[in-house]
């Protein structure tokens, strides 16, 4: 079945250490986003992918990094992961700019130690 | 820039009873209205959505909301709800234009005892 996967599903890191986070889909959608949610708030976008072309949050801070190699594939790099950083992060994709309904992953949920 | 307000945090509710969720919202510009629901260690799933036409949009589980311009609300119903719709449910708003950005209300967890 076309869907957005993301590994792992769990991931724990240390405070300070790299991590990356992984998200795939078989949609062939043009959009993919990554969205941090913290335990019982909104999901909060941190940024998208429309292609290859990056759009920031304003507020994403810069430990928070992303890379899109493919249509496929999307990346979230945290540079060096602090304690409030934990959180479940969710991938998205939509087929295109407008109203088109954003598909989600299942999640990651990042726990740093 | 929008902002979305769910009014409550938890809703119990009993088996077969009806339930309303409810939605408000903020914007300049015209806006898209979305619901989506989260069970638990799940990504979020569309339940329904608002772009243009009819007022009332209807979900394939029974649930419906209504867009209401004048008082900004998009209100979540269902007039008989299962065990099985106990999840977290959230509100989001996407303006015309933004390039499908969402923007999401606090949530509201809605809890279905036998």
């Amino acid at each position: 079945d076309a869907m957005v996967i993301q590994n792992p599903r769990y991931q724990v890191t240390q405070f300070g250490k790299p991590v990356t986070l992984s998200c795939s889909q078989t949609l062939n959608h043009n959009v993919m986003y990554w969205y941090q949610q913290k335990s019982s708030q909104a999901p909060k976008l941190l940024f998208h992918y429309y292609d290859k072309d990056f759009n920031n949050e304003a507020d994403t801070p810069d430990n928070f990094q992303s890379r899109r190699p493919n249509t496929s594939f999307c990346f979230l790099d945290i540079r060096s992961p602090g304690l409030g950083d934990a959180a479940m992060y969710l991938c998205a994709t939509s087929r295109d700019r407008g109203a088109y309904e954003q598909y989600f992953g299942p999640g990651t949920r990042l726990t740093v130690t | 820039a929008q902002s979305v307000t769910q009014l409550d945090s938890q809703v119990p509710v009993f088996e077969e009873a009806p339930v309303e969720l409810r939605c408000n919202y903020s914007s300049s510009v015209s806006v898209y209205l979305f619901w989506y629901v989260q069970y638990p260690n799940q990504g979020l799933q569309l339940l329904l959505k608002y772009l243009s036409g009819s007022t009332l949009v209807e979900s394939i589980n029974g649930f419906e909301a209504e867009f209401n311009k004048s008082q900004t609300s998009f209100h979540l119903r269902k007039p008989s709800v299962h065990i099985s719709d106990t999840a977290e449910y959230f509100c989001a708003v996407s303006a015309v234009g933004s390039g499908s950005r969402l923007t999401f209300g606090e949530g509201t967890q809605l809890t279905v005892n036998p």
